[in-house]
């Protein structure tokens, strides 16, 4: 069964510098999806940014940027420029692009930004 | 365009007791996905309704169901409350074209079983 791990409970960043939250998940499919989200107080996941499996090139979505290394089934997370607003939980998430339909989710990464 | 959309916002019961929730997917969406997420973990999928028929599922027992209706909403229900089942219920909708597709999420149900 495909997992997900994220193994740093708790991240903190100045503002206005860089941070990179990690991801590792393990399956044995070619073909899947990868996903940021972010969760804030509020509750609702957001989409961060996604990454196709059959891609080589990296996702960004302006300050947002992924490092994807297929072969060692990692999927970190580089947020550029930090700001006030986006501390939250993070989750990384994986899909398969054939199977079932559900979402695998890691257990999320807690940012603080400091002023 | 309208949001995901959930109801109740919280809710408390009682072990035992049946419990349903609600989700309103967004405009032109045509897949809802339920998920739980206990407190401090990451969400864990329940099951997914598409065109009104169950299209996957997770590892959950048969006391969680679901519905999903002409215009796409769909309800979760819960009977035999245990109080492993407290957690914050999510639900998405995704419009299904094939195999690559979005999911947009609600703000969710806090359950609470006492």
């Amino acid at each position: 069964a495909q997992t997900v791990t994220q193994s740093q409970p708790e991240m903190s960043v100045q503002e206005a510098e860089t941070v990179t939250l990690s991801c590792t998940y393990d399956t044995s499919e070619s073909d899947y999806y990868l996903f940021w989200y972010k969760q804030p107080p509020s509750r609702q996941m957001i989409l961060v940014i996604r990454q196709e499996a059959y891609k080589q090139q990296n996702a960004t979505e302006n300050r947002f940027s992924v490092n994807f290394q297929k072969a060692a089934k990692s999927f970190s997370l580089k947020i550029s420029d930090s700001q006030l607003g986006d501390a939250a939980m993070y989750f990384c998430a994986y899909r398969s692009a054939t199977i079932n339909n559900d979402m695998r989710f890691g257990a999320g990464t807690r940012l603080t930004v400091k002023p | 365009e309208t949001g995901v959309t959930q109801s109740p916002t919280h809710l408390i019961k009682t072990r035992g007791q049946q419990v349903t929730l609600r989700c309103s997917s967004q405009s032109g969406h045509n897949t809802v996905s339920w998920y739980q997420q206990a407190l401090g973990q990451g969400p864990q999928f329940i099951f997914q309704y598409y065109r009104e028929e169950e299209n996957g599922r997770g590892n959950f027992p048969p006391r969680f169901s679901g519905l999903q209706f002409p215009n796409y909403s769909s309800e979760l229900n819960v009977n035999a409350l245990e109080l492993d089942d407290s957690a914050l219920y999510l639900c998405a909708s995704s419009l299904y074209r094939g195999i690559s597709y979005e999911q947009y999420f609600g703000p969710g149900t806090r359950l609470t079983v006492t």
